[in-house]
């Protein structure tokens, strides 16, 4: 089945600096990714997602790239601010669901 | 229009009892999932509806857990003889069809069993 892996686990930037969240999948026939937000004590939130006809999607301050032949796709989210912090997760598509990967908590410094 | 909801928000049991969490879907949604989110950890999937049936318990941690679903709508999942470690929030969400959809998230329900 389908195996989501996520790095960093924790990422810590100044305010104004780009964060980078990096994930991997396993299974080559997943065609959805998206990327959610949930910010502490909230429900997970989707900011952005790329199907696998594209290769980078931007939206505002956030952007998706995603590498079909690696089998990896990162977000980035460029001039941080601290409403940015929170937790990031990653997911693929596997036939009728998704597999999340393990998350990121951002933390962005005043 | 309104949101998926669940109920309750928070629910604190004795070990051995059992519970039950509800989850409202999004009207029209056929697709439902439920997931468990330890502190701090991940989301961890458990079963997932397509319209009343359940293609895929999987994630299913043992026997002690079940779901069901009815008219394609409310969906309930039922802990039997509570242990410590279920303690967790238990999100639901839905989307129009599953797979390749975007998944609306509950706001979950934080079960503590003492």
């Amino acid at each position: 089945g389908e195996n989501v892996e996520q790095h960093p686990s924790t990422l810590s930037v100044q305010e104004g600096d780009s964060a980078v969240i990096k994930c991997t999948y396993s299974d080559s026939a997943s065609n959805y990714f998206p990327w959610y937000k949930q910010e502490l004590g909230k429900r997970p939130q989707l900011i952005i997602d790329i199907r696998s006809n594209v290769g980078e999607k931007k939206d505002q301050r956030i952007a998706v790239t995603l590498n079909k032949t690696a089998k990896h796709f990162s977000l980035h989210i460029t001039e941080t601010q601290p409403e940015d912090s929170a937790v990031y997760f990653c997911a693929a598509d596997s036939s009728y669901k998704l597999i999340f990967g393990s998350g990121t908590r951002l933390l962005v410094r005043p | 229009g309104a949101g998926v909801s669940q109920s309750p928000s928070n629910k604190v049991t004795e070990k051995g009892k059992d519970v039950e969490l509800r989850c409202d879907p999004i009207s029209g949604h056929t697709a439902l999932y439920w997931y468990r989110q330890s502190l701090g950890q991940g989301l961890e999937f458990l079963i997932y509806f397509q319209g009343n049936s359940a293609p895929d318990k999987s994630g299913l941690p043992s026997d002690r857990f079940s779901a069901e679903r009815t008219g394609g709508s409310v969906s309930t999942l039922t802990i039997q003889r509570t242990q410590q470690e279920d303690s967790a929030v238990y999100l639901c969400a839905s989307s129009p069809q599953g797979g390749r959809d975007e998944q609306y998230f509950g706001p979950g329900t934080r079960l503590t069993v003492t």
